[in-house]
């Protein structure tokens, strides 16, 4: 099947440094990747659409300028949370598209928890 | 627009005994649906997902989950639980032109020995 990896899967950051992390289909092309965003106990939140080549698409309330993705490649998007703050801590999951396959199935990612002291 | 609700933030049952986690979703036409499992810290696993056709459809681990048009419910069961299925499980919900996924709550599921 499809795998999509994320990495690191664990990072701690003081506040104001910024993180970058890496979502990768490993085994088919992503035109499209997802970002999601989990807090303790609750449902994942689509925070942006990332298109290969173009810019991505954010949902309501969440700052383009702080989390910047990069679609760089049919395989790679990274997520940048820059200036992080400790309630950016959360846990933070990518899916893909395949690019050749089922247009509305996604892959995910297993996941990066990120931590801001 | 789309939307999932899970009526069962929690569930508890016994090893063995039957399960039966609730979905209900709001969606103009017909929609993709999906159930996911997420085991703690860990990222989202793919249960069975129903895309068209028959309506009950089987998947891993001895799930199944039941497509209801007209009642608007996408329940997922399996007759026997295991201790290992113990983890949060998220219905989610997809237009058809492919485009982004809208997830339930979620229902912690809890298995008592």
């Amino acid at each position: 099947g499809a795998v999509v990896s994320q990495h690191p899967s664990r990072v701690i950051c003081k506040s104001g440094t910024s993180v970058k992390i890496e979502c990768r289909s490993l085994d088919f092309q992503a035109t499209t990747m997802f970002w999601y965003r989990q807090f303790p106990k609750q449902s994942l939140m689509l925070m942006a659409t990332s298109n290969e080549g173009s810019k991505a698409t954010y949902e309501q309330g969440v700052e383009k300028d702080k989390f910047l993705i990069n679609h760089a490649s049919l395989t790679l998007s990274t997520l940048t949370v820059t200036s992080a703050h400790p309630e950016d801590s959360s846990f933070y999951i990518c899916s893909a598209r395949d690019h050749g396959g089922l247009s509305y199935e996604q892959y995910f990612g297993p996941g990066t928890r990120l931590t801001v002291t | 627009a789309q939307s999932v609700t899970q009526p069962d933030i929690h569930i508890t049952v016994s090893e063995g005994a039957s399960l039966e986690l609730r979905c209900n979703y709001s969606y103009g036409a017909t929609p993709y649906l999906f159930w996911y499992v997420q085991s703690p810290g860990q990222g989202l696993q793919l249960l069975l997902k129903y895309f068209s056709g028959d309506t009950l459809v089987q998947g891993i681990k001895g799930f199944e989950a039941e497509f209801k048009t007209r009642l608007s419910y996408f329940n997922l069961r399996t007759p026997s639980v295991h201790w290992r299925d113990a983890a949060e499980y998220f219905c989610a919900v997809c237009g058809n032109a492919g485009n982004m996924l809208t997830f339930g709550g979620g229902t912690r599921l809890m298995v008592k020995p």
